[in-house]
C-alpha cells in the first residue's frame, strides 16, 4: 500500500512554483515529507498530523486533506537548492510502520 | 551531519557471503529504522526497532535479520547474498516509538553501499 506520488518528475526554472501530490487508499494518521539530493541521505522536511496543523519549511509548505487521504507539497519561488527527489511517507491508521512513496524528481534550472 | 553513524561506508563482497551493517543512532533517540534503496529507486522499509524491541517489519527477506542492542546501536545482518542485494542501506533514528500519529522525524545516516559481485 505504497502512497502514490504525482508527478513522477518535474522541471522548473528558478523562481517558478510547483506542487507535488501524495495520495493513499488507506486512512492515515500522518504524512511526512523528505527530500533526497543525489548521492545523499534523505532529509526531513515536515510532518502533517491528522487533525494537526500545517507546518512549513522556508518557502516549502504542505497540506493534508484527511477526508481524501491526500497531501500536497507546495514549493514556491523555487531555488536551485530545491533540486532533488521528494518523498512522501505515510503512516496508516492502526499500523506501526511508515511507507515511502516512489518519489518525485524535481530539477530546478537557472 | 545528522548525528547518525553507519559503518562501513562501502562494502564489496561475493554472492553467498554474509555481511553485517552497523548503525549508531543520534544521542537520545530510541528508535532505529533500516531501509534499502536500490539504484535510482525509492526507499524500501525493512524493519524498525524501539528501545531494543522490534516495532514493525516491512519487506525484509528471511535472509536478512536485525537487532538493537542495549546501548541502542543496531546491526543489520545480510546472509546468502545475491546480486540483487546490491543497494544503499540506510539507517535512520528518531526519538519516539511511532504509531498513532506519534511518528517523529527520522534522521538518516549516510548509508552503507553494498556491492555484491
Amino acid at each position: 500500500q505504497q502512497p502514490v506520488q504525482s508527478p513522477q518528475a518535474v522541471i522548473l526554472r528558478e523562481g517558478e512554483d510547483a506542487v507535488i501530490n501524495c495520495s493513499s487508499s488507506k486512512a492515515l494518521y500522518s504524512v511526512h515529507w523528505y527530500r533526497q539530493k543525489h548521492g545523499e541521505a534523505p532529509v526531513f522536511l515536515m510532518i502533517l498530523l491528522k487533525g494537526g496543523e500545517q507546518k512549513g519549511h522556508d518557502k516549502i509548505s504542505a497540506s493534508f486533506n484527511e477526508k481524501k487521504q491526500q497531501s500536497s507539497l507546495y514549493l514556491t519561488a523555487s531555488q536551485l537548492s530545491y533540486s532533488g527527489t521528494y518523498f512522501c511517507v505515510t503512516e496508516r491508521a492502526g499500523g506501526f510502520k511508515t511507507i515511502f512513496g516512489a518519489g518525485t524528481r524535481l530539477f530546478v534550472k537557472a | 551531519d545528522s548525528g547518525v553513524t553507519q559503518t562501513p561506508k562501502h562494502l564489496i563482497t561475493a554472492t553467498g557471503q554474509r555481511v553485517t551493517l552497523r548503525c549508531s543512532p543520534r544521542s537520545g533517540d530510541l528508535s532505529v529504522y533500516w531501509y534499502q534503496q536500490s539504484l535510482d529507486q525509492g526507499l524500501q522499509f525493512l524493519i524498525h526497532y524501539y528501545n531494543g524491541e522490534e516495532r514493525a517489519k516491512g519487506n525484509i527477506l528471511e535472509r536478512f535479520s536485525a537487532q538493537q542492542f542495549p546501548d541502542l546501536h543496531s546491526e543489520l545482518n545480510l546472509s546468502s547474498l545475491e546480486l540483487g542485494d546490491s543497494a544503499l542501506y540506510f539507517c535512520a533514528s528518531s526519538v519516539g516509538a511511532g504509531g498513532r500519529g506519534s511518528y517523529n522525524e527520522q534522521f538518516f545516516g549516510p548509508g552503507t553501499r553494498l556491492t555484491v559481485l
